[in-house]
């Protein structure tokens, strides 16, 4: 089983201010298979970023993703009001499909 | 456009089963690789299971194998969720989720969820 471990746990930041968010897998990541999900507070996840870098369709490109092998980052460059939430990574590259253990973005 | 809403969910009892169900719209559903994930009350999102695109591979998590089955009727475009044994760490919010591929893919849309509550 791979284990994604992601740091920070809480990250407090104010609106207009870049966030960069680390997920670290115990082993390689084949092809890259890595993905970012958001989650608001009573609401399902959303996919942001698939294969590590690809924005999913219809999200803005302030979220930028990044990494291979085992270290990948996910990047918010001005945080808007909207993405204070919850940020989950994944890996898709066999099963079991672990996710990391989230961090959590906040207004400061 | 895409659709995934999930029903069953409850208030039952431990030891007692339970199966949830999701209702697939908005895409040819035969093609695509399905799964359950589970978030428990203020905690982070558990994968449970996956089924492929033609049912005939499955994979469980350590946490539910042996209690839960996966599965799906291509022809209803309906995925399932067995759950018997039920403990009280099995309540939570249930989803059902699509993923991009019939078998290896990215999770690209989600059902809004059902709630499990297991309490005596």
């Amino acid at each position: 089983e791979m284990l994604l471990t992601q740091s920070p746990g809480t990250l407090s930041l104010s609106p207009g201010e870049r966030a960069t968010l680390s997920c670290r897998a115990s082993q390689s990541v084949r092809n890259n298979h890595l993905a970012w999900y958001q989650q608001k507070p009573g609401q399902a996840p959303r996919l942001l970023i698939y294969d590590a870098s690809t924005r999913a369709t219809g999200i803005p490109d302030r979220f930028s993703g990044s990494g291979s092998g085992t270290d990948f980052t996910l990047s918010i460059s001005s945080l808007e009001p909207e993405d204070f939430a919850m940020y989950y990574c994944q890996h898709y590259a066999f099963s079991p499909r672990t996710f990391g253990q989230g961090t959590k973005v906040e207004i400061k | 456009q895409v659709q995934l809403v999930e029903s069953g969910g409850g208030v039952v009892q431990p030891g007692t089963s339970l199966r949830l169900s999701c209702a697939a719209s908005g895409f040819t559903f035969s093609r695509y690789g399905m799964h359950w994930v589970r978030q428990a009350p203020g905690k982070g999102l558990e994968w449970l299971a996956v089924t492929s695109n033609d049912g005939e591979n499955r994979f469980y998590a350590e946490s539910v194998k042996g209690r839960v089955t996966i599965s799906r009727d291509n022809s209803k475009r309906i995925l399932y969720l067995q759950m018997n044994s039920l403990r009280e760490d099995d309540t939570g919010v249930y989803y059902c989720v699509k993923e991009s591929s019939g078998w290896y893919g990215y999770f690209d849309f989600w059902g809004p969820g059902t709630l499990v509550t297991v309490s005596s």
